[in-house]
This record gives structure tokens, C-alpha cells and sequence, in this order.
């Protein structure tokens, strides 16, 4: 069975620049969660999809988007990219929304230069 | 204060010696997890606790919900366990599975 899988694993963007990142979970899980982890910081919680859509956001400003698609996979937005945006972007996913063992994908690391 | 604190920050261990790591949180969980995240970044589920305890392999979790502690053993250590492990926690008053972390532990295992 395929794990939760990112796309791209690397990105070089420039300050200002919009970008993409995509992220399909295991078969059969509806929940998608968005983290970020800095250098240097913990994980960050950016948003959680279930059902196609939009349950919570963390404490991040609104050029932090996302979607949820039919087939449960999930794009994490981030448009006009600044300097602090830098970080390893993790993609979670879930059978439920309770409590249950969770499936990281390997990440997207994203650079802004 | 962060609601999800770590000790220590980061460990050496010589192989074969017996390493724990504590967590401690100051809010109400339903759950407690323990990531395993080696240099690269991918994270792993090592386990997912909200009582007792549990053990697969060489790695024993502990938690005790009274006291808003949990513990992470490795008995035999070895310089394949080298990574960085996460507590993390899920808070009773969070939606779905949104976690709250620690700031990690480094372990560095030598040969």
C-alpha cells in the first residue's frame, strides 16, 4: 500500500512568488493535516481538510490556502512567499477525525530566496 | 511556557545503553504520540498512547495522564535509533487530529 506521498520534495522560489504543494494521503483516508516545520522550530499546524473540506487553520496569515479535492488529495497554497516562509512542509493524513495513528509524507522542503 | 516540553533537548549515548526521554504537557489531552523524524525529515508514528503503556520492539511509551507526563525508553540502543523524537499531543479541546509539539529531543547514538 502507497504511503502519503509529496510533491514536489524540493522548491527554490523567490520572495514574493506563489507556490503549490501537493499532497495525496492513503487510500481510504479523508483527513488531510498541513504542517510546517522551520528550522530550528517545532511542527506548526497549518490547516486540516476533511470531506473536501476546510476544518481548521492554524495561526497563519491568509496567503496560507489550501484545498481538498474529491479524491481526498490536498494542495497547501502560499502565495506572495516571504523571507521566514522557509521550512520543511508536512502532510498528514487520517482515517478519522479522532484518535488514531497518523501517516507523515516525507515533505516538501521549500527554499525563498 | 510551551503547553509541550521535552528533555532533554538532545542526548548522546554510547550503544547498547538504555535512553529515555520525557515529555511533560500542561493541558488536558486524549492523546499522546511519539514521532521518530530521521535527518532528511521524513516523520514516523512510533506510537500513540492515552493510558498505560506500550512497547514494540526495543521502545517502551509510558504515559501518566495524573501527572501530564510520558516517557520514551529505548532499552539496547543503537546508532540506527540516531534521530530526533517528537511528543506530541492531541488537546481535548482540539478538533479532529490537530497535534500540539514538543520541541524534539536529538538523540545521537555512537558506536
Amino acid at each position: 500500500e502507497a504511503g502519503v506521498t509529496q510533491s514536489p520534495t524540493h522548491l527554490i522560489k523567490t520572495r514574493g512568488q506563489q507556490v503549490t504543494l501537493r499532497c495525496s494521503p492513503i487510500s481510504g483516508h479523508t483527513s488531510v493535516y498541513w504542517y510546517q516545520q522551520a528550522l530550528g522550530l517545532g511542527l506548526q499546524f497549518l490547516l486540516w481538510y476533511d470531506e473536501g473540506e476546510e476544518r481548521n487553520r492554524g495561526n497563519f496569515p491568509p496567503r496560507f490556502s489550501g484545498r481538498q479535492f474529491p479524491n481526498y488529495s490536498s494542495e497547501l497554497n502560499v502565495n506572495a512567499l516571504e523571507l521566514e516562509d522557509p521550512a520543511l512542509y508536512l502532510c498528514v493524513s487520517s482515517l478519522e477525525t479522532g484518535n488514531e495513528k497518523l501517516f507523515f509524507g516525507s515533505g516538501t522542503q521549500l527554499s525563498v530566496l | 511556557k510551551n503547553e509541550v516540553e521535552q528533555s532533554p533537548q538532545n542526548l548522546t549515548a554510547q550503544e547498547g545503553e538504555f535512553i529515555t526521554i520525557n515529555c511533560s504537557y500542561s493541558v488536558g489531552i486524549s492523546a499522546l504520540h511519539w514521532l521518530q523524524q530521521h535527518p532528511g525529515g521524513g516523520i514516523v508514528s512510533l506510537f500513540m498512547l492515552s493510558s498505560g503503556k506500550k512497547k514494540h520492539g526495543r521502545l517502551i511509551a509510558t504515559i501518566n495522564i495524573q501527572e501530564k507526563h510520558s516517557s520514551l525508553h529505548i532499552t539496547a540502543s543503537h546508532p540506527r535509533d540516531s534521530a530526533v523524537y517528537i511528543c506530541a499531543v492531541r488537546p481535548i479541546k482540539a478538533a479532529g487530529n490537530k497535534l500540539t509539539f514538543g520541541g524534539g529531543t536529538r538523540v545521537l547514538v555512537k558506536p
